[in-house]
């Protein structure tokens, strides 16, 4: 069985804080690498789409980067919003399996 | 643009029965995928269908299977229930391969007593 691992497990920030968690999958057989948000009594939403190692990727104050070779991406968030409180998943996706770590939950205390 | 929608939204079942779950897939998608939340868990992918045929499988044994219509919409069929498949069921849509986004349904919550 494959292992797709995130940490932390859960995270608590102020608003303001900016703060980043790590997805860390196998370095062989890599296809893409997914980050969904999810909030609590929504569906996840895709944040980002990686293909390519050493790809970053943007969206607003939301920001994500690709080590293929070494196996792992960091998501960052800069200043944190109460808002951006939920849990944020990664997924490896090889061949045409995707594996989803058990997610990072951020709490951003206003 | 339509979502991706799931029914039912809950559903509790007793050992031995029988379940099927729906997702239409956003327009525009040929490719759905299904997923199994536990609690404490990350979702854990059961299957894709992509065009009608079964495109990829995870580590579920032969008891759950699926289907794909026409219009892309899907079905998830578990037979012989067990009390450890009381889980969200999640479906997920997007055109062709992983390395398109997928749109999530808000999911089926279902209970094995």
């Amino acid at each position: 069985i494959l292992n797709v691992e995130q940490s932390p497990q859960s995270l608590h920030v102020q608003e303001g804080d900016s703060t980043n968690f790590t997805c860390s999958f196998p370095s062989s057989n890599f296809y893409a690498l997914h980050w969904y948000r999810w909030e609590t009594a929504k569906s996840p939403e895709a944040l980002f789409v990686m293909t390519l190692n050493g790809d970053e990727k943007k969206k607003g104050r939301i920001s994500a980067t690709l080590n293929t070779k070494e196996g792992y991406s960091y998501l960052y968030i800069k200043g944190s919003q109460p808002e951006d409180s939920a849990t944020y998943l990664c997924a490896f996706v090889t061949g045409n399996q995707f594996y989803f770590g058990t997610g990072t939950s951020l709490t951003v205390i206003p | 643009e339509t979502g991706v929608t799931q029914s039912p939204t809950h559903l509790i079942k007793t050992r031995g029965q029988q379940v099927t779950l729906r997702c239409s897939s956003q327009s525009g998608h040929n490719t759905v995928s299904w997923y199994q939340q536990a609690l404490g868990q990350g979702p854990q992918f059961i299957f894709q269908y992509y065009r009608e045929e079964e495109n990829g499988r995870g580590n579920f044994p032969p008891r759950f299977s699926g289907l794909q219509f026409p219009n892309y919409s899907s079905e998830l069929n578990v037979n012989a229930l067990e009390l450890d498949d009381s889980a969200l069921y999640l479906c997920a849509s997007s055109r062709t391969s992983g390395t398109n986004e997928q749109f999530f349904g808000p999911g089926t919550r279902l209970t094995v007593l």
